[in-house]
């Protein structure tokens, strides 16, 4: 079975800094894809990043980057320039290629502060 | 195009109670996942419809189930309801075929029982 987790239950960044979130996964599928959501506390879930595994480059969303390290099983998300409205809890998620599910599996999350 | 909707959005049952969940998805949307989100257990996937079938399941028991309409609407039941059940419900939608495709998720229904 696949697993997901993240090992920092909450992280802080100074305002215009930048933050690495931690992501590893387990699975035996070579294919799959990764994602980054962030749910603000408004609670509505919204998708930050995407990568798919067979990709080597690692994608990038404006101020927002992801270090995949597919033989490490290991998804980063770096934030740069950090903002207020970045605070928010970060699910790391992953998603089987094959069979077309849509399932998701998360991790536990990542609560961030930003400070001013 | 509208978003996910949800309804509704807060809800207080009893235990013992059954209650019924709604999902709307994004317009064209043919699938619909669901997930419970709390505090111990985090998000966990529920169940997944497209075309009216269920074509996922987790590891839930059998006093939640859902079903899916012939316009994507989707509903789920929770049937005699527990403390442990009160969570915040996710509904996602999303195209087919879908790729890669990101799902799009709702506001949630947060559920609380008595």
């Amino acid at each position: 079975a696949q697993t997901v987790t993240q090992s920092q239950p909450e992280m802080s960044v100074q305002e215009a800094e930048t933050v690495t979130l931690s992501c590893t996964y387990d699975t035996s599928e070579s294919d799959y894809y990764l994602f980054w959501y962030k749910q603000p506390p408004s609670r509505q879930m919204i998708l930050v990043i995407r990568q798919e595994a067979y990709k080597q480059q690692n994608a990038t969303e404006n101020r927002f980057s992801v270090n995949f390290q597919k033989a490490a099983k290991s998804f980063s998300l770096k934030i740069s320039d950090s903002q207020l409205g970045d605070a928010a809890m970060y699910f790391c998620a992953y998603r089987r290629r094959s069979s077309n599910t849509g399932k998701l599996i998360f991790g536990q999350g990542t609560t961030l502060q930003v400070k001013p | 195009k509208a978003g996910v909707t949800q309804t509704p959005r807060y809800l207080i049952k009893t235990r013992g109670q059954q209650v019924t969940l709604s999902c709307s998805p994004i317009s064209g949307h043919r699938s619909v996942s669901w997930y419970q989100q709390t505090p111990g257990q985090g998000l966990q996937f529920l169940f997944e419809y497209f075309s009216e079938t269920q074509r996922n399941k987790g590891n839930f028991p059998g006093r939640f189930s859902g079903r899916q309409f012939s316009n994507s609407r989707s509903e789920m039941n929770v049937s005699t309801l527990e403390l442990g059940d009160s969570a915040l419900y996710l509904c996602a939608s999303r195209p087919e075929p879908a790729g890669s495709s990101e799902q799009y998720f709702g506001p949630g229904t947060r559920l609380t029982v008595t």
